[in-house]
């Protein structure tokens, strides 16, 4: 069965400082990755959003940056960190292009800014 | 520009009561709309899809309708239980790349 798993579950980081959140997908091949951010009072934004590996589209002007350097791994990046940057991390995967297939999220990673 | 919104905000009911949660979206064009539930400080967990050309999708005690001309879909809950206690959002896909739009939520308390 597919599983996906994310990390570091929670993190505080410094304002200026660098991040990286990092996810993995099991048991499929070539998933669409996708990057949510869930901000405190505001709901779910997509930030990133991939199709293959090096293959990036960025949803929102932000700080932040993604990568995908192998097939079923999803890493999302910032040099240094802003305030505005806390919240809540969604990794997500889904598989091919039928409108009946799901998309399944990770647990998520909260990530505080001091 | 895809908005969808959910109403009430926050809801609580006894337990037992049958209830109705409200997800409307401005572009009756989707692919797909999704019903997920969030407990506190986790991940989504997707309870339904209804795919575009659907009208409704039941799981146990949950029936999601989708009226694409009225731009609605309901989420509706059986028998409600203090497990059913969560945040449930509606997403909707307007094409096969799943780049959700998500309504803001609603918060859900079950009385025991």
């Amino acid at each position: 069965s597919q599983t996906i798993h994310q990390w570091p579950a929670t993190l505080v980081q410094p304002v200026g400082s660098p991040l990286s959140l990092e996810c993995t997908v099991e048991g499929t091949s070539n998933p669409n990755l996708y990057w949510y951010r869930q901000a405190a009072g505001r709901g779910l934004q997509l930030l990133f959003y991939s199709v293959g590996i090096g293959q990036i589209s960025s949803e929102v002007p932000q700080n932040l940056s993604a990568s995908r350097p192998q097939d079923r791994q999803f890493i999302l990046s910032s040099k240094k960190l802003l305030l505005s940057d806390s919240g809540f991390y969604l990794c997500a995967w889904s598989v091919g292009q039928s409108s009946g297939n799901t998309i399944y999220f990770g647990e998520g990673s909260w990530l505080t800014v001091v | 520009k895809q908005e969808v919104t959910q109403i009430p905000a926050a809801l609580s009911v006894p337990e037992g009561e049958n209830l109705v949660l409200n997800c409307s979206f401005t572009d009756s064009a989707i692919y797909n709309l999704q019903w997920f539930r969030q407990d506190p400080g986790k991940g989504l967990t997707s309870l339904l899809l209804i795919q575009s050309s659907q009208r409704e999708q039941t799981s146990g005690r949950l029936n999601a309708s989708l009226d694409k001309s009225s731009g609605r879909s309901t989420l509706y809950i059986a028998a409600s239980q203090p497990g059913d206690s969560a945040t449930y959002l509606c997403a909707a896909a307007m094409d096969s790349s799943y780049k959700l739009i998500f309504g803001s939520g609603t918060r859900l308390l079950v009385r025991p």
